[in-house]
């Protein structure tokens, strides 16, 4: 599975737009971006996932670049309970193995 | 949608004792669940493999007579810390593979919330 890159922290306003970049250079043709998110002392959950196009559902947005080597998660209006870590994983979407987490990126929501 | 429950959310045991973590897919069969260890301001770390019917399948570095898995049905599978030390206190997490989601992402993972262990 590609490796990705994330920022170690954000901080974001509440009310405000996050953007969390991750960056997949080596990603291949069949190879899913997926993200989801852990908040303190819970599992993690899964938020949205893309392989080509842009993505949104009713947490957040996917957007993935053309050449698909890195993409951004957008979190339209962040409230102080969308404070957690949110990992980017890149993987084959088929019965294989299983998602390996990176050390993600730490975002806090400022009142 | 798919609901992965894990119990104890949290325990507390004495050295040497011996500590069953159950992880339960509650509304769909997952022929495949894996357990994860957290220590704390660190990523998931994957510990194994646990296949319904057949042998579990161990991360490197991870001991397979101190954590035994047992995948006994289709919805049911059991992490055991036998011997416990403080060293082993952490926060397991179980995931169940939906192999057939419905609305969710190609083979997803769903996870539990995790079980902190402290042994003291």
């Amino acid at each position: 599975d590609a490796k990705t890159t994330q920022p170690t922290s954000m901080d974001c306003a509440e009310g405000r737009a996050a953007n969390l970049p991750c960056n997949h250079s080596t990603i291949s043709g069949n190879e899913y971006v997926y993200w989801y998110r852990q908040i303190h002392s819970q599992g993690p959950q899964y938020i949205i996932h893309g392989l080509k196009n842009n993505e949104t559902n009713e947490m957040a947005s996917l957007i993935i670049t053309e050449d698909r080597k890195s993409s951004t998660l957008i979190l339209p209006h962040a409230t102080l309970r969308d404070t957690a870590v949110y990992y980017c994983i890149v993987r084959v979407g088929h019965y294989g193995q299983n998602f390996v987490f990176g050390p993600g990126t730490r975002l806090s929501v400022l009142p | 949608g798919a609901v992965v429950s894990q119990h104890p959310s949290w325990v507390i045991c004495k050295s040497g004792t011996s500590v069953k973590i159950e992880c339960r897919s509650l509304d769909f069969q997952a022929t495949t669940m894996f357990w994860y260890r957290q220590f704390p301001k660190q990523s998931l770390m994957l510990m194994a493999t646990s296949n319904e019917g057949s042998k579990a399948t161990y991360e490197q570095g991870v001991e397979k007579d101190k954590f035994l898995i047992n995948h006994a049905s289709l919805t049911l599978s059991t992490l055991t810390v036998t011997s416990a030390h403080p060293e082993d206190s952490s926060f397991y997490i179980c995931s169940a593979r939906d192999l057939r989601p419905i609305g969710g992402p190609p083979y997803s993972l769903h996870f539990g919330n995790g079980t902190r262990l402290t042994v003291t």
